[in-house]
């Protein structure tokens, strides 16, 4: 069965600083992977996703995820955060296998300014 | 305007009522989603249809029950709704996958409250 995992439920970074935001997972077969963000009072926007070829993917909002298959993980990442990149966002995982999303637990970044 | 629209977006109703939330999409998405959000829980997937004469159960569907009235509406109806069934429910849509992986398209929730 597939899975997926945040392990940090929330995250704190400086504005300016560079932010990551931990994923792993768990599948049979080959993953797709998605991030998503959520806004207060808003439903999930797609942010990104992976299904085969270049590691590092990029997406919306300057933010970039990268695949590693070794450490079954997929982190979103963003150079330089912002104050508005405060929110919350999950990770996702479909085996090519199934049509079913599994979706994380999600984890909250605040951004301070 | 939104491509997936909930309505309504707030309810607040008692314990044993019947209840019907509605979902329309503008997206022509084949594939049609119901979750349910809860702190620290994340999104779990109640029921999903592929299509018109596709229904499928997801990881909770006991005590729910849905409609795919047509391609573009999804209903989820409570038969007798119980106070943990209050949560943020959230209806999503996709294009038939061709083998990318299509993401999922959501609208902005219905805040469910059951006394």
């Amino acid at each position: 069965a597939q899975s997926v995992a945040q392990p940090e439920d929330q995250v704190n970074v400086a504005e300016g600083n560079p932010l990551t935001v931990k994923c792993t997972y768990s599948v049979s077969g080959n993953p797709y992977l998605f991030w998503y963000v959520q806004y207060p009072n808003r439903g999930l926007q797609f942010l990104l996703k992976y299904i085969t070829g270049d590691n590092l993917v990029k997406g919306s909002y300057g933010f970039e995820a990268e695949f590693n298959k070794s450490q079954t993980s997929f982190h979103l990442k963003k150079p330089s955060a912002l104050v508005s990149d405060s929110a919350l966002y999950f990770c996702a995982v479909r085996d090519s296998r199934d049509d079913k999303i599994i979706f994380g637990k999600g984890t909250r970044l605040h951004i301070l300014p | 305007d939104a491509d997936v629209t909930q309505t309504p977006r707030n309810r607040i109703t008692k314990t044993g009522k019947r209840i019907m939330l509605e979902c329309s999409q503008t997206k022509g998405h084949d594939r049609m989603y119901w979750y349910r959000q809860d702190p620290g829980l994340g999104l779990r997937l109640i029921y999903y249809s592929f299509d018109v004469k596709d229904i499928n159960k997801g990881e909770i569907s006991d005590g729910y029950s849905v409609s795919r009235q047509a391609q573009a509406k999804f209903s989820l109806s409570l038969e007798s709704a119980i106070p943990n069934q209050t949560a943020l429910y959230f209806c999503a849509t996709s294009s038939r996958d061709s083998g990318a992986g299509q993401p999922q398209h959501f609208g902005d929730g219905t805040r469910l409250s059951i006394l």
